[in-house]
């Protein structure tokens, strides 16, 4: 069963960090882009990163920029956002999601197909 | 606030059809494919339309995506009560260098 699961979240203060894991099964993150999404609970999505499919290419939101850092671990099948400098407005359910891929091409831009339930990051 | 302007919300009744429209620019669905995604109350979301029109495995032929310019629509025909959801445009923004989401409409089903 292809599966996400995310991890790391907690409360944490204004200017502290946290990194979260986020663990695939039933499939290798190999060949396969990675987003970071966030979601304040009754409110819209908004995407925060991106690594492409090798880890060579990594984009992130004009928000979290600077202080966010998405990274992979083919040998662990997972995917990592480091999150520094964090602020109030940062607080948010953070999810993973693989990356589309359009028979055997899985662009960075492309969209997202499986995603997993989200850990909760609240800064205060 | 989101460069992808989309309703608040929309309604209909069983059967009936409903579009929603997504508004973008020249830098995003203007030089990009679209994605629609459907958010259920309380669950992840999944993904509709990819490259602006088609549907993934296991998506029901109801969800039909278009584009026109700077615009994209998803229509839902034959309108279900499993339908009621929040809908999510996106697609790639050149300008920002990042991936972007629309503001999203909720669907109710009277």
């Amino acid at each position: 069963q292809v599966q996400l699961v995310e991890s790391g979240g907690g409360v944490v203060q204004p200017g502290r960090s946290l990194r979260l894991s986020c663990v695939a099964s039933g499939f290798t993150i190999n060949g396969f882009a990675f987003h970071w999404v966030r979601q304040v609970p009754g409110k819209g999505l908004e995407w925060v990163a991106v690594t492409s499919y090798d880890g060579s290419n990594k984009y992130y939101a004009v928000s979290v920029k600077g202080r966010f850092t998405v990274s992979r671990d083919n040998s662990k099948n997972t995917v990592y956002l480091e999150m520094n400098s964090l602020r109030v407005e940062d607080t948010a359910v953070y999810s993973c999601a693989r990356g589309y891929c359009r028979d055997t091409r899985c662009y960075y831009f492309y969209g997202m197909d499986v995603w997993g339930q989200g850990t909760t990051v609240t800064v205060s | 606030q989101s460069v992808l302007t989309q309703p608040p919300s929309m309604s209909g009744t069983p059967g009936q059809r409903v579009t929603i429209s997504c508004s973008g620019s020249i830098s995003n669905i203007g030089d990009n494919t679209v994605n629609w995604y459907q958010q259920l109350p309380g669950t992840a979301p999944r993904l509709l339309i990819d490259n602006d029109f088609e549907r993934p495995s296991g998506i029901p032929d109801r969800f039909s995506g278009s584009k026109s310019g700077t615009s994209a629509s998803l229509a839902i025909s034959g309108l279900q009560s499993e339908d009621e959801a929040d809908y999510y445009c996106a697609t790639w923004d050149d300008s920002l260098n990042g991936y972007v989401f629309g503001t999203g409409t909720k669907v109710t089903v009277l």
